[in-house]
């Protein structure tokens, strides 16, 4: 059963606008989220992560917003830029636990 | 960038054929992982490893087993490969719980 889900397979956005990717979890132990890119060909790279005891994390274009209550998170990223162009996982940690889980990726294309 | 190296990084083998991946490290992290990535289902554990000696099952295990007798090395074996198994494995690395990891760059493995 996958915990940790990405509804949108792909969103296509202009150069320049908000592309928000979306994220929801079903384990209410989680208390870590991150956000990966990936390239192809290449490994994910790790972009932000945001803990429990906050909501909101921000690094440069990149915000990550979560809602507890919700078990739903976000990433924005303002403005959206061809070279964002990649497939973005959202992972989930539970504190204690070893190990992570991520979602099933969204596709992002940003159309100059 | 983390220093985590992957071998082979292509592979074509025949089905029945057992098949070793190798992931190497040179960060001294405690946590390393396999995952496969398919498409529709984004990344899956495998197995994962919490120190020397010391692994576990990932949700994705059935085929496969890994060991892991120095911290730097962690391998993943198909006893017997199956086309089912054809994917691409990523392999990562993490310090500690709630930290992010690190991945390679994968191994795309074929088995025909």
């Amino acid at each position: 059963d996958q915990q940790v889900k990405q509804n949108s397979p792909s969103l296509s956005v202009q150069e320049g606008r908000i592309s928000i990717l979306n994220c929801d979890y079903t384990n209410s132990m989680f208390d870590y989220f991150l956000w990966y890119k990936k390239y192809p060909a290449e490994g994910p790279t790790f972009l932000i992560s945001i803990s429990s005891i906050k909501d909101k994390n921000e690094d440069g274009r990149f915000t990550v917003f979560l809602n507890k209550s919700a078990k739903h998170l976000s990433l924005h990223i303002v403005p959206s830029q061809p070279g964002d162009s990649a497939v973005y996982f959202c992972a989930a940690s539970a504190l204690g636990a070893n190990n992570l889980f991520f979602g099933t990726g969204t596709r992002l294309t940003v159309i100059p | 960038d983390a220093g985590i190296t992957q071998s082979p990084r292509h592979k074509v083998t025949e089905t029945g054929t057992p098949v070793t991946l190798r992931c190497h490290q040179t960060e001294n992290h405690r946590y390393m992982y396999w995952y496969r990535q398919d498409p529709g289902h984004g990344l899956r554990l495998i197995h994962y490893s919490y120190g020397v000696k010391d692994t576990d099952k990932g949700e994705v295990s059935d085929g496969y087993s890994v060991s892991r007798s120095k911290t730097e090395d962690f391998l993943l074996t198909l006893e017997s490969a199956t086309s089912s198994q054809t994917s691409v494995y990523f392999c990562a690395i993490r310090n500690r719980e709630s930290t992010e990891a690190f991945f390679g760059q994968g191994t795309r493995l074929t088995v025909v």
